[in-house]
């Protein structure tokens, strides 16, 4: 399976936007990138994925790099309830499982 | 519209009891997939399902039994306990096994095993 680099932790302030990195630099062409995120005590969540092309969902924004080798997860205006650990994951066509690495832990100060 | 459904929430063992958690999805998903989360770690997978009838080991599948009756439900069992299984277990579901189907979580159960 691809892996995916994340940063162990990143921190913003309350009401400005977020950008949060994914390293997958041996992706292949038929990975899709996910990323879900969560909170404390609770199962992850869904929060988009695309293949290419760049995604735009009532929660976040997918950046995706021309050269697939990386994206980042854009949170427009971070609110304390944003606050969580952040997965940046691959999934192929044909179906591989999902590879869950440590994450990035979001801290949003009020 | 329930989504995914994990019982119990919290659940104490002692060595070598068994168990079996619940897990359902209302959603007509094929694949269904249940994982554990150790403290300060990310998730690993047990076992995973990709229709009724069909299971398959994941990365940590030792220790569990898993079948696949039906669509809706997938039960995680746990044939003898050990104080290793404490963790949270998360079950997931999704549409289909690939690459364009986003997991749907549970909100899992926590397991001590004493």
């Amino acid at each position: 399976d691809a892996k995916t680099t994340q940063p162990n932790s990143m921190e913003s302030n309350e009401e400005e936007p977020v950008h949060l990195p994914c390293n997958h630099s041996t992706i292949s062409g038929t990975d899709y990138i996910h990323w879900y995120r969560q909170l404390p005590s609770q199962g992850p969540e869904y929060v988009i994925h695309g293949l290419t092309s760049n995604v735009n969902n009532r929660m976040a924004s997918l950046a995706i790099a021309e050269d697939r080798k990386s994206s980042t997860l854009i949170l427009h205006r971070a609110t304390l309830r944003d606050a969580a650990v952040y997965y940046c994951i691959l999934r192929d066509v044909v179906g591989q499982n999902f590879v869950f690495g440590p994450g990035t832990r979001l801290s949003v100060l009020p | 519209n329930a989504g995914v459904t994990q019982t119990p929430k919290f659940q104490v063992l002692k060595t070598g009891q068994s168990m079996t958690l619940q897990c359902a999805q209302d959603m007509n998903h094929e694949y269904m997939s249940w994982y554990r989360q150790d403290p300060g770690m990310g998730l690993r997978l047990i076992h995973y399902s990709v229709g009724a009838g069909i299971t398959d080991q994941g990365e940590v599948p030792n220790g569990y039994n898993v079948s696949r009756s039906t669509t809706e439900d997938f039960p995680l069992r746990l044939l003898s306990a050990a104080p290793s299984q404490t963790s949270v277990y998360f079950c997931a579901s999704s549409y289909g096994q690939g690459g364009n189907s986003p997991l749907h979580f549970g909100n899992g159960t926590r397991l001590t095993v004493t």
